[in-house]
């Protein structure tokens, strides 16, 4: 399966300020998606991050908290925007073939904000 | 909303006992996927079954997709230490994403 590198690997923030997390995968894949899995919780799915077009965002999240870049079939960005404590948490990027085939994670970036 | 429930939350169990969690959705899946969560890890994917009442098995695991394609069973047999995790099932909802379920919390007891 397809070799994913998400980095930071995790990062401590300021309250108000953003970052930008990388997911890079070794080969091109059709679909990247991003995750939000809070300390103790499952996953919640973010956006599924479109080549090329705007990314589809699930319900609860926006464009303007979370914007999604993908430039090509092999790398994708989140930003977190102005980050407050309720944004502390691990976000994943997965690929996969379609939408509802199989997906496989990156290691996740653990995001503490102060 | 779509949703997916699973049974137990937390399953401690002592080593080489056997173990299930249960899935269920509120919806008629179009498969459902098993994952495996280590503690500190990402999320590991472990089978895929589509058909309505299929049953797969992967050395100790063995999984099964209901009749209806509403709800699903994870079942290990004889638990080792290395089995410790979170268990997530995910149901790809027919035209929709993915929605995982709050997961199975095992711990194994040497």
């Amino acid at each position: 399966s397809a070799v994913i590198s998400q980095k930071p690997s995790r990062d401590i923030c300021q309250r108000g300020t953003s970052l930008t997390i990388q997911c890079q995968v070794d080969s091109q894949v059709t679909m990247m998606f991003w995750y939000r899995q809070q300390p103790g919780q499952s996953l919640t799915l973010i956006a599924t991050a479109n080549q090329g077009s705007e990314a589809t965002y699930e319900s609860g999240f926006v464009i303007d908290k979370f914007p999604i870049s993908r430039p090509n079939l092999t790398f994708s960005t989140l930003t977190v925007s102005n980050m407050s404590p309720e944004d502390s948490s691990i976000y994943l990027c997965s690929v996969g073939a379609a939408d509802n085939q199989p997906q496989h994670f990156g290691d996740g970036t653990r995001l503490s904000i102060l | 909303g779509q949703q997916v429930m699973q049974i137990p939350q937390y399953q401690h169990v002592q080593e080489g006992e056997d173990f299930t969690t249960y899935c269920n959705s509120s919806t008629t899946l179009s498969n459902i996927q098993w994952y495996k969560q280590r503690p500190g890890g990402h999320p590991v994917f472990l089978i895929q079954l589509v058909k309505s009442g299929e049953v797969k098995k992967q050395k100790r695991l063995t999984f099964q997709f209901g009749e209806a394609k509403k709800n699903s069973s994870l079942h290990i047999t004889a638990t080792q230490t290395t089995d410790v995790g979170t268990y997530f099932c995910a149901g790809p909802f027919y035209g929709q994403n993915f929605v995982f379920g709050p997961g199975t919390r095992l711990s194994v007891l040497p």
